[in-house]
């Protein structure tokens, strides 16, 4: 069954600290992952995905296919980043499947 | 501008009441999506579309049904609305270079 698993509901950092959103999945072939972010009353955009392997705000995100991750990893948190984050997968159609959503809270 | 647009963003209604909330797109996409996201838990496909007249149910076991009958129309409609259906519902249309673009969302409460 295709899944999506972010095991932490908060994560809670202080500025300047390395940040790392958990997401593991479960998919039979070859999928393509993404991260979707939400700040506060705006609406759910997409973050980065794995097949461009760019650098978004900072953020990084490596498909790892022999342990199923896709981490969402950043070496300095900001602030700003404090938002809804979602990991997502898509398989040989283009519906995709969320995770739960990780909150990321930056403290200053 | 090229955006996709969700109305209303808020609705309060009573149960046994028809609803339709609507979705718009001016990009000219022909993939859209319904899901439905409860509060805490993750996004839920519902119904989906990959062109005028044809609509498919998602993942997602719903009440609710859409229509497809402009490219740039997609809208969900409950025909009585029970507070089991309170929920927030995302529309959303994709490209193949863009990849997903959402709305603001419907956020409806049935009383």
């Amino acid at each position: 069954a295709q899944r999506v698993t972010q095991p932490e509901k908060l994560l809670s950092v202080f500025k300047g600290a390395p940040v790392e959103l958990k997401c593991n999945y479960s998919y039979s072939g070859s999928p393509e992952l993404f991260w979707y972010v939400q700040y506060s009353r705006q609406r759910l955009q997409l973050l980065l995905r794995h097949i461009s392997r760019e650098s978004i705000k900072g953020f990084t995100a490596d498909l790892n296919k022999g342990e199923t991750s896709f981490h969402l990893k950043k070496p300095f948190a900001q602030e700003e980043d404090s938002a809804m984050y979602y990991c997502a997968l898509s398989g040989n159609t283009d519906k995709l499947i969320f995770g739960t959503g990780t909150r990321l809270q930056v403290f200053p | 501008e090229a955006d996709i647009y969700q109305t209303p963003r808020y609705l309060v209604i009573g149960t046994g009441k028809k609803i339709t909330l609507e979705c718009s797109q001016t990009m000219g996409h022909d993939k859209m999506y319904w899901y439905q996201q409860d509060p805490g838990m993750e996004l839920h496909l519902i119904h989906y579309s990959y062109g005028v007249n044809s609509t498919e149910k998602g993942d997602l076991s719903s009440e609710s049904t859409v229509s497809r009958i402009r490219t740039e129309h997609f809208p969900l409609t409950l025909e009585s609305a029970r507070p089991s259906h309170t929920s927030q519902y995302l529309c959303a249309s994709v490209s193949v270079s863009y990849g997903y673009t959402f709305g603001s969302g419907t956020r409806l409460t049935v009383v």
